[in-house]
């Protein structure tokens, strides 16, 4: 079967670094899409990658390693607002996205 | 710019009751879908559409139908509601890359969320 695994909940204070992991069993890859949900909000989209290595954009990071099944997703300088879940999504060789649960991520002051 | 407009935002419908999901966009995206959101699971892909005319089957299809027109419009409808269909429904949007034969999703863009409640 198809399958996202990323942590169900993640706490971090406010200025700190936090890196949430997503690792995935997919029939087929075809690219990996980090996507940030605040609470009674529609997803937006964060980051694609499809190659192998680090993606940065701002504060924001993500990592895939095609070989491992693995990414993740590296937040900087957090901020009060960056409070949301951050949903893994995976491209199938059908090109269908496989989702994750999401992570919810707490930042504490 | 309003992207992807869904509509209602909340809905409460008795068991057995049908009903229409809106959803439209203007961005002339080929692709649209609809996805399910419940607790501790992830988005799931109930129907979805290549393009004006064609549409195909999600992953949990089962007491949904869709039919897309227009490229704008993108209905869903709930023929005879159940409780299991309670749930936070988005509508979603990309403009597939023409190498995938619009079948990749590329960047989504999501309508803001139908609340919908079956008693």
């Amino acid at each position: 079967g198809q399958n996202i695994d990323q942590p169900t909940e993640m706490t971090a204070t406010e200025g700190a670094i936090v890196q949430i992991n997503c690792t995935y069993q997919t029939s087929g890859f075809n690219g990996l899409f980090w996507y940030q949900q605040h609470a009674g909000e529609a997803p937006t989209f964060l980051s694609y990658n499809v190659l192998d290595g680090l993606e940065e954009k701002g504060r924001f990071s993500s990592f895939l390693s095609r070989s491992k099944g693995y990414s993740y997703l590296l937040l900087k300088e957090l901020q009060m607002k960056d409070s949301a879940s951050y949903l893994c999504a995976v491209e199938d060789s059908n090109y269908q996205l496989i989702w994750g649960a999401g992570t919810k991520l707490i930042i504490k002051p | 710019n309003a992207g992807v407009t869904q509509t209602p935002k909340f809905q409460v419908l008795k068991t057995g009751q049908s009903m229409t999901l809106q959803c439209a966009q203007d961005m002339n995206h080929e692709y649209m879908s609809w996805y399910r959101q419940d607790p501790g699971m992830g988005l799931r892909l109930i129907h979805y559409s290549v393009g004006a005319g064609i549409t195909d089957q999600g992953e949990v299809p089962n007491g949904y139908n869709v039919s897309r027109s227009t490229t704008e419009d993108f209905p869903l409808r709930l023929l005879s509601a159940a409780p299991s269909q309670t749930s936070v429904y988005f509508c979603a949007s990309s403009y597939p890359p023409s190498t995938s034969g619009g079948r990749n999703t590329g960047e989504l863009f999501f309508g803001e969320g139908s609340r919908l409640t079956v008693l």
